[in-house]
């Protein structure tokens, strides 16, 4: 059974970087069938899809993100990983990893993660 | 982007009743959206993919339809653990969220 574990810092100062890693387990991120996805709620609110990357390296961005956003992956380690520079009180939210197709759907995901941005 | 809009945003329903839940696309997005049930703490899981298809493991009483810009969601009779918010996806572009449906107890 896949699962996915998101893991990193639960509190980031505003206008550094926010980095989480995503763990891969019951299956391979190499698959090529599936894109490996980042998405986030803040608080109260709705989701919303931040980029996606393919076991190759290829990645696809959120526009309204795209200038913040890295996504890469490690293949060795079975993990993805998420930055996100420049982080403000908005970005304040549970961060979700989860397998997709693409274009697509996603499932599994993992159980997320909260990250507060706060000085 | 690609708006999701759901409808309503609160549906009040009981126990053993129909519930139908609406999005909307801004645009045509085919059949290219997906619904999950989220509960409170818990990571969305994905219900219907395709607008229709149900994923695995995933009860008959859901129901999806629709195409092109008008989706329904269906829950055939309602089961205490269906209680949740739902959201709407689209993935016909890059990917889109409706802003959800929150179905409580009546």
């Amino acid at each position: 059974q896949l699962q996915l574990q998101e893991s990193g810092p639960g509190l980031v100062k505003p206008s550094e970087t926010l980095s989480l890693t995503c763990t891969v387990s019951g299956g391979s991120i190499s698959s090529s069938s599936y894109y490996w996805g980042w998405i986030r709620q803040p608080p109260g609110k709705g989701l919303e899809w931040i980029g996606s990357i393919y076991y190759s390296g290829s990645t696809y961005y959120n526009p309204s993100l795209k200038s913040r956003v890295t996504i890469s992956v490690d293949t060795s380690k079975n993990q993805f990983s998420l930055k996100l520079s420049s982080v403000t009180a908005a970005d304040t939210a549970v961060y979700y990893c989860a397998r997709s197709t693409r274009p697509g759907w996603f499932d599994p995901w993992g159980q997320g993660t909260l990250v507060t941005v706060s000085s | 982007e690609i708006v999701m809009t759901q409808s309503p945003a609160t549906l009040s329903v009981s126990p053993g009743e129909r519930a139908t839940l609406s999005c909307r696309a801004s645009q045509s997005v085919s059949s290219n959206l997906a619904w999950y049930q989220q509960k409170p703490g818990q990571a969305p899981r994905l219900l219907i993919y395709g607008a229709s298809t149900r994923a695995t493991g995933i009860p008959a009483r859901f129901s999806g339809s629709g195409s092109g810009t008008e989706f329904t969601l269906t829950i055939s009779s309602l089961q205490s653990e269906d209680f949740a918010v739902y959201y709407c996806q689209q993935y016909n572009n890059w990917p889109t969220f409706g802003g959800g449906t929150k179905v409580e107890i009546k």
